[in-house]
């Protein structure tokens, strides 16, 4: 069964430093999303990317924060200088459908586990 | 932003009987409601969804039942497994704000032997 990859599983990194974290959707799917979870808190949307440009984005989602297609499979999100506050597992996800028009189930990867020293 | 809800942050059952989870929204524009499954150091598992044009859905075990009037869905789980045991999570979709999923804070199950 396909499935959302994402690389690393855990990423350890000092305040100030920039970090990409790097997903692999599930290949016929054309909706991307970011989400986080800081430990004991929600699940909270970070961005959409449909159509190689952001669709929907957060307030969470600040200037210190990017997405990217780079090539035909991976979908990085760029945190440009971490925050201690950043720390956080951050969900890839992606759907097949757009906005709207029927079920546009989301299917999560594993998460990446970001640690802000 | 409370949008959506789970009040109950643990619910224990026993093998072979009825779980329930619930979940309470307050934005009127959320037309897709989604049940997430979650093991620790995973991501979030789809388990079943449903449109809010329905007032039911089914998959083998699950289902889920949409309460429009009240603002609030349920997830039945029938019979219940140890292996069901994890973090339960509904999520829902605003059609005017595009795909995003807004996620209430999960609701812990643990089904015993």
């Amino acid at each position: 069964e396909p499935e959302v990859t994402q690389t690393p599983s855990h990423q350890v990194t000092q305040m100030g430093q920039e970090v990409i974290l790097r997903c692999v959707p599930i290949s016929n799917h054309l909706y991307f999303y970011w989400y986080r979870q800081i430990l004991g808190q929600k699940v909270e949307f970070l961005v959409s990317f449909y159509n190689n440009e952001i669709s929907e984005k957060s307030e969470i989602f600040d200037d210190q924060f990017s997405v990217e297609r780079p090539d035909g499979s991976n979908f990085t999100l760029k945190i440009r200088s971490t925050k201690l506050e950043d720390s956080a597992m951050y969900f890839c996800a992606s759907s097949v459908a757009p906005s709207g028009r029927g079920t546009d189930t989301q299917y999560f990867g594993p998460g990446t586990r970001l640690t802000v020293l | 932003d409370q949008q959506v809800k789970q009040n109950s942050p643990s619910l224990s059952v026993q093998e072979g009987r009825i779980s329930i989870l619930n979940c309470d929204y307050t934005n009127s524009m959320f037309d897709y409601f989604l049940w997430y499954k979650k093991y620790p150091a995973e991501g979030p598992t789809f388990l079943i969804s449903i449109s809010s044009i329905k007032d039911k859905n089914e998959d083998g075990r699950f289902t889920v039942f949409l309460n429009k009037s009240a603002k609030h869905l349920s997830l039945h789980i029938v019979p219940s497994q140890p292996g069901d045991s994890a973090v339960y999570f509904c999520a829902a979709r605003d059609n005017n704000a595009g795909n995003m999923l807004t996620f209430g804070g999960g609701t812990r199950l643990m089904v015993k032997p």
